[in-house]
């Protein structure tokens, strides 16, 4: 089955930093959606992107599709950013989640 | 717009019993999916439920089992509970035309 990987797996930032956390996908794809999991559990919706770019404030996101990666981009890092954020992808009736970044921000 | 809700929040059962989890879906949302998460893993698809059918489903044993009922909500039911099956069950809720799925608080099982 497709394979999702993301890195780093962990990121240690100082506040104010800038990051980009990737997501690489072994297959074609239906969609592609980042989600940000803070320390209660909750999956909040980032951004839905199954190809192009989209920008949300700090946060912006591109996926390429045809070379089978997407880039989450936080700029300007609050210690509210801290969590784990992960893609998921849609390939047919099923829905892969990697594994996470673990981000910690740092005052 | 109410958002996704699930209940209970906590649940504790034993080796062998029976679990049933419930979600209410986002409105406008007529596909529901579960996902069942390990401490220090991503969610793991378990099954998706769309017009009270499924409509797909991930690796996951037949005494895992689902419902949709035509208000959309759903049902988890899992059997024969085992050690392993303790972990945060989530569903989301989404719309056929796409846009992206939209997750509830979770429901956290404990199996002892």
């Amino acid at each position: 089955g497709i394979q999702v990987e993301q890195s780093p797996p962990d990121l240690i930032l100082q506040e104010g930093a800038n990051s980009t956390l990737r997501c690489n996908f072994s297959d074609s794809v239906n969609n592609l959606q980042w989600f940000h999991q803070n320390p209660w559990g909750q999956l909040i919706n980032l951004f839905y992107i199954p190809s192009g770019t989209k920008q949300n404030g700090r946060l912006s996101a591109t996926t390429v599709a045809t070379e089978r990666y997407s880039l989450l981009y936080i700029s300007s890092s609050q210690t509210t950013d801290s969590g784990v954020y992960f893609c998921a992808v849609e390939q047919g009736d099923k829905i892969i989640f990697g594994k996470g970044t673990r981000l910690h921000i740092l005052p | 717009e109410t958002g996704v809700t699930q209940s209970p929040t906590h649940l504790i059962k034993t080796r062998g019993q029976q679990v049933t989890l419930r979600c209410s879906s986002q409105s406008g949302h007529n596909t529901v999916s579960w996902y069942q998460q390990a401490l220090g893993q991503g969610p793991q698809f378990i099954f998706q439920y769309y017009r009270e059918e499924e409509n797909g489903r991930g690796n996951f044993p037949p005494r895992f089992s689902g419902l949709q009922f035509p208000n959309y909500s759903s049902e988890l039911n899992v059997n024969a509970l085992e050690l392993d099956d303790s972990a945060l069950y989530l569903c989301a809720s989404s719309r056929t035309s796409g846009r992206g799925q939209f997750f509830g608080p979770g429901t956290r099982l404990t199996v002892l």
